[in-house]
């Protein structure tokens, strides 16, 4: 099994251009998230999903969008990047709420 | 004030030592307690879980309080292999896991 990844590793983009970071899980887990980690905080909750077709704002979901068309999938969708979405970004997946988180490798994305 | 709080250290520790350091938490019903360790610019991973009567992996014991509302820690025989950022990680009444920004742990020779 290759888990939980993500593409791309590093991506640097410019303030207003928008791109979909990827995360795939071949494990059959029903519940996905995507997280933000800054430095001095911990990783912030963005979207999650409990199953395919149905997601749901974090704490942080402004300027991001996700869709969940399989259990496989989750992309995370910078509508117009900004200079504070400079972050790593991290994709997770687990058997439910309650159980291990497994991430993914992470995308260093810088916004210029 | 943050959900979850964490010395950020860095506890610098000689090999062989022991070293322990808590988190604290704010939410009174959080309900399950858990610590992950990510490596330099690595993912998180699970450490261990953390049970209401305290519980032992190894060199590594976790011990939660809930009436003091914090979870601690604590490395015997610290590796060098230890050295890493250690998240707090607290689940609350509604499932939705609460992140510390890590302690970080270098182990010496």
């Amino acid at each position: 099994n290759a888990g939980v990844t993500q593409t791309p590793k590093f991506q640097v983009l410019k303030t207003g251009q928008s791109m979909t970071l990827q995360c795939a899980q071949d494990m059959n887990h029903e519940y996905m998230s995507w997280y933000r980690q800054d430095p001095g905080m911990g990783l912030r909750l963005i979207h999650y999903s409990v199953g395919a077709g149905i997601t749901d704002q974090g704490e942080v979901p402004n300027g991001y969008n996700v869709s969940r068309s399989t259990t496989e999938d989750f992309p995370l969708r910078l509508l117009s990047a900004a200079p504070s979405q400079t972050s790593v970004y991290f994709c997770a997946s687990s058997p439910g709420l309650s159980n291990e988180q497994f991430f993914g490798p992470g995308t260093r994305l810088t916004v210029l | 004030r943050k959900e979850v709080e964490q010395d950020p250290g860095p506890f610098n520790v000689p090999e062989g030592a022991t070293v322990a350091f808590n988190c604290t938490y704010s939410n009174s019903a959080s309900q399950s307690f858990f610590w992950y360790r990510q490596d330099c610019r690595k993912e998180p991973k699970l450490l261990m879980s953390v049970y209401s009567s305290g519980n032992e992996d190894g060199r590594f014991t976790a011990q939660l309080n809930r009436a003091s509302q914090y979870i601690s820690l604590l490395i015997r025989d610290s590796k060098l292999s230890d050295s890493a950022t250690y998240l707090c990680v607290v689940q609350d009444s509604w499932g939705k896991l609460q992140f510390g920004a890590g302690t970080q742990v270098v182990v010496t020779p």
